[in-house]
């Protein structure tokens, strides 16, 4: 367990609909990265807040945005779900925004888009 | 922008066996290296990483990676298998500076035969 925690763990929605999903990072962390992990990939950066600023971005298109709050908890939202969002969705979180530092991962939130 | 490739998909071996995984990445600066695992039904969890300093690390459980500069190299090894290292492993490389964006590769899938 590393403290991390992501919710809901599973939930469906219809194309075309929107989510929200939700990590809680490990205390005393004020970093949290998402990654999506499509079915038998490795997991891809999405984006990563750092002090509830976005600290970088991957390529993927702006109907996936974030949030980061003052207590360093995180959401990710996406609009207009498409089905190749079926994934499940990584959040990580670590102290500090820089390449040596460890990222801890929690459970995931695994989306199923129909 | 860096990459990491695994080339072994899916590694079946037998208790006891030695095990090497291959991993290699792509990017012209210097980099921090990392082993992440995902046990059935569980979460990321880190293995080791590489920083700097002695090219050769130890991890948890029993397991080891060489950094290969000249060969953009950071294989893993463990001497002898167990049942429950059966998993999924991951290889991941973040640039030495700027955010901390986890670069992944495909994965190795390796199932142990008691």
């Amino acid at each position: 367990e590393t403290g991390v925690t992501q919710s809901p763990t599973h939930l469906i929605k219809t194309r075309g609909q929107q989510v929200t999903l939700r990590c809680s990072s490990q205390s005393g962390h004020n970093t949290v990265s998402w990654y999506q992990q499509a079915l038998g990939q490795g997991p891809q950066f999405i984006f990563q807040y750092y002090r509830e600023e976005e600290n970088g971005r991957g390529n993927f298109p702006p109907r996936f945005s974030g949030l980061q709050f003052p207590n360093y908890s995180s959401e990710l939202n996406v609009n207009a779900l498409e089905l190749d969002d079926s994934a499940l969705y990584l959040c990580a979180s670590s102290f500090g925004g820089g390449g040596t530092d460890t990222q801890f991962f929690g459970p995931g939130n695994r989306l199923t888009v129909i | 922008a860096q990459s990491v490739s695994q080339h072994n998909h899916h590694v079946i071996l037998s208790e006891a066996a030695s095990l090497e995984l291959g991993c290699n990445y792509s990017y012209g600066g210097t980099v921090n290296l990392f082993w992440y695992v995902q046990y059935p039904g569980q979460h990321l969890q880190l293995l080791l990483k590489y920083f700097s300093g002695d090219p050769l690390v130890k991890g948890i459980k029993g397991f080891e990676a060489e950094f290969i500069k000249s060969k953009f190299s950071f294989n893993l090894r463990k001497p002898s298998v167990q049942w429950s290292d059966t998993a999924e492993y991951f290889c991941a490389v973040t640039p030495n500076f700027g955010n901390e964006k986890l670069t992944f590769g495909t994965g190795t899938r390796l199932t142990i035969i008691p």
